[in-house]
């Protein structure tokens, strides 16, 4: 079973929308973390943000948020103003402590921003 | 740092002929990872290593091996390349399992 759904496959917005990533996760652990990876075209992958499952305050940074809500097992993620450098394939993971913490990752939605 | 690195980065290969991949870390991590990503499937996990002398295999381990010699180097090996196993390989690493992990720039591979 899928741990990790990312039921957005592709997003298309023009630049300086706001757009916003969901990921859902499924996972009977009380201890695990969430991540999300950039993936730009150039290939790599960066690791963007780190949570774990005590700590469901949101976060931001610069122009990217956060929300993390365990009553609804979501973890998503927000651009806001997107600006064309924003265009990249964007993974979700869970790492699970019943599972040694090994990533189980989203299939990703692609992001486009239009200029 | 150079952080993670992988060699090579492209590769051809033909079907049933054999070659490694090497990862190679200089973050004194203890924990690396071998996956492959396949579209619209995400990155899956094929072997991993706890520390130096360890492996162990992960969902998608099936036509592959790897060794952990030196701590710093992790080899995935084909022994005999199929199609299916075109497929861009990512290596790896953490501090520990808890930990972040951080990515090499891949391996694009074609079998043929």
């Amino acid at each position: 079973a899928q741990k990790v759904t990312q039921a957005q496959t592709e997003i298309s917005v023009v630049e300086k929308e706001d757009v916003t990533l969901d990921c859902v996760y499924e996972t009977r652990d009380t201890t695990y973390y969430l991540f999300w990876y950039k993936q730009p075209p150039s290939g790599e992958l960066v690791f963007l943000i780190r949570r774990n499952s005590f700590d469901e305050q949101n976060e931001i940074s610069g122009r990217y948020s956060w929300n993390f809500q365990k009553s609804t097992s979501s973890f998503n993620f927000t651009i806001t103003a997107s600006q064309v450098v924003d265009s990249a394939v964007y993974f979700c993971a869970l790492s699970e402590a019943s599972d040694d913490y090994k990533l189980s990752f989203g299939a990703g939605t692609t992001v486009t921003v239009r200029a | 740092n150079a952080g993670v690195t992988q060699t090579p980065k492209f590769r051809v290969l033909k079907t049933g002929q054999s070659m490694t991949l090497l990862c190679a870390q200089d973050m004194n991590h203890e924990y690396m990872y071998w996956y492959r990503q396949d579209p619209g499937m995400g990155l899956r996990l094929i072997h991993y290593s706890v520390g130096e002398g360890t492996t162990a295999k992960g969902e998608v381990p099936d036509g592959y091996n790897v060794s952990r010699l030196k701590k710093q180097n992790f080899l995935l090996g084909l022994e005999s390349a199929a199609p299916s196993q075109t497929s861009v390989y990512f290596c790896a690493s953490s501090w520990e399992g808890v930990d972040t992990q951080y990515f090499g720039p891949g391996t694009r591979l074609t079998v043929l």
